[in-house]
């Protein structure tokens, strides 16, 4: 089972910038996703689609339907450039992340 | 505080050995899945390995299936990954992860919630 996510995408501060996910059937499972600035290990942002873990700020937020998950951060910030994967669990790769999406905030 | 912290990593040639440790503490070791995942140098993230809470049930990725082995010790609060036969794909940092899982809707999740550090592994000669 594969994730396939665009290898970057840029925004500007303040804007509202989508990163999807895509796979067979995604909707039909559930979607995480994980942030990771350079030289830290990743952190939990979004799981079971669409849930944000406590310290996680409400301008994270998630969807997920169809093939494709979308994790949607709204009002941008410079804080959150770094690289965002998506996660899913499939009975045939059991863990499967996704490539990466590597966000900029110009 | 819920933490998990990685050991053991180093420098091996290849063909040789390496055991990697996970220390946990401020959270219930034994009620917890838990995961190995790892970040070649400038790539993304792999998951290696999964067990379950008593270790009865274990996963791995393909391309470390026969060579590596995970294990956990409750008694002790402690993962560990068994590396044998290593290879220079194997170069990479490997991060300790403590994953929630269960089913919900009729559907089944698995996410990591806690991550380690990590801890270095290069496979060189």
């Amino acid at each position: 089972y594969e994730l396939t996510q665009p290898p970057s995408v840029s925004v500007s501060p303040g804007q509202t910038t989508s990163i999807t996910c895509s796979g067979d059937k995604l909707g039909k499972k559930f979607a995480s996703w994980y942030q990771q600035k350079p030289g830290q290990s990743p952190v939990l942002v979004i799981y079971q689609d669409n849930k944000r873990p406590p310290g996680i700020p409400e301008r994270f937020s998630g969807s997920n339907s169809g093939n494709t998950a979308t994790l949607t951060i709204s009002g941008t910030q410079a804080m959150d450039e770094a690289d965002y994967y998506c996660q899913a669990w499939d009975s045939s790769t059991v863990v499967v992340f996704g490539g990466g999406t590597k966000l900029t905030v110009l | 505080e819920v933490q998990v912290v990685e050991s053991g990593g180093g420098l091996v040639q290849p063909g040789g050995s390496l055991r990697l440790s996970c220390a946990a503490s401020g959270f219930t070791f034994s009620s917890y899945w838990m995961s190995w995942v790892r970040q070649a140098p400038g790539k993304g993230l792999e998951w290696v390995a999964n067990i379950k809470q008593d270790g009865s049930e274990k996963y791995y990725v393909d391309s470390v299936k026969g060579r590596f082995t995970i294990s956990r010790d409750n008694a002790k609060n402690s993962l560990y990954l068994q590396m044998n036969s290593l290879r220079a794909g194997d170069t990479a940092v490997y991060y300790c992860a403590r994953a929630k899982e269960g089913q919900l809707a009729a559907y089944y999740y698995y996410y990591m919630d806690v991550w380690g550090k990590g801890t270095t592994v290069t496979v060189s000669s």
